[in-house]
């Protein structure tokens, strides 16, 4: 069956530091895949997608990369801060139907 | 633009009790979803709709019924609460109308802020 993984343990980082989050999945092949990142009490926001036919996609501190032969994503978020705490969700898109798949999330803890 | 608005934010229902949990975009967005999250899980597509009058089944529709007559609204029916239902439930809109995105296919889906419901 597919499978979405994110690691279940929480990171826990120094601030300044890189964060580097990881999505592995198995028995896929998504078109692209997105990050988003979610707050406590709120919904998840948009912040990168990266298509199967890109290595690499960054924006400001964030960066993804996307390796299709090991079936998985890297999150980074270089010079982190506090404010970067938050659970981050990777989820997957099969098909040209908008459909996707979440993984379970990584919470991303930045103490300063 | 308010974005994707729920209602309401926290609910509690008892066994056998039913509710709509409503959902509003205001993006022109044709695709609307629904989704549930239980703690530390991700997010599973309960139903999905790609235009007014288009709903479909996703991964976990059983106990759920919705209805989309306008392209901005698409409520979520819970008939017969059960505790397994005991959840938080997001709704989610993509794909603008018109516009500069209009017709790509890899858009982000805008999330409202969750219904969080409880069935005692």
């Amino acid at each position: 069956s597919q499978k979405i993984e994110q690691n279940s343990e929480a990171l826990n980082i120094q601030e300044g530091k890189t964060a580097t989050l990881t999505c592995n999945y198995t028995n896929y092949s998504p078109a692209y895949l997105q990050w988003y990142r979610q707050d406590p009490g709120r919904g998840p926001v948009f912040l990168l997608l990266i298509r199967e036919n890109e290595k690499e996609k960054r924006k400001e501190r964030l960066k993804v990369t996307f390796d299709t032969t090991l079936k998985q994503s890297l999150f980074h978020i270089t010079a982190s801060q506090p404010a970067d705490s938050a659970t981050y969700l990777c989820a997957l898109v099969k098909n040209a139907g908008n459909m996707l798949t979440f993984g379970g999330g990584t919470r991303l803890m930045v103490k300063p | 633009n308010a974005g994707v608005t729920q209602t309401p934010k926290f609910r509690i229902l008892k066994i056998g009790q039913s509710m709509t949990l409503q959902c509003t975009q205001d993006m022109n967005h044709n695709y609307m979803y629904w989704y549930r999250q239980d703690p530390g899980m991700g997010l599973k597509l309960i139903y999905y709709s790609v235009g007014a009058g288009i709903t479909d089944k996703g991964e976990v529709p059983n106990g759920y019924n919705v209805s989309r007559s306008t392209t901005e609204d698409f409520p979520l029916r819970l008939e017969l609460a059960a505790p397994s239902q005991t959840s938080v439930y997001f709704c989610a809109s993509s794909y603008p109308t018109r516009g500069q995105f209009s017709g790509r296919l890899d858009q982000p889906q805008h999330f409202g802020d969750g219904t969080r419901l409880s069935i005692l």
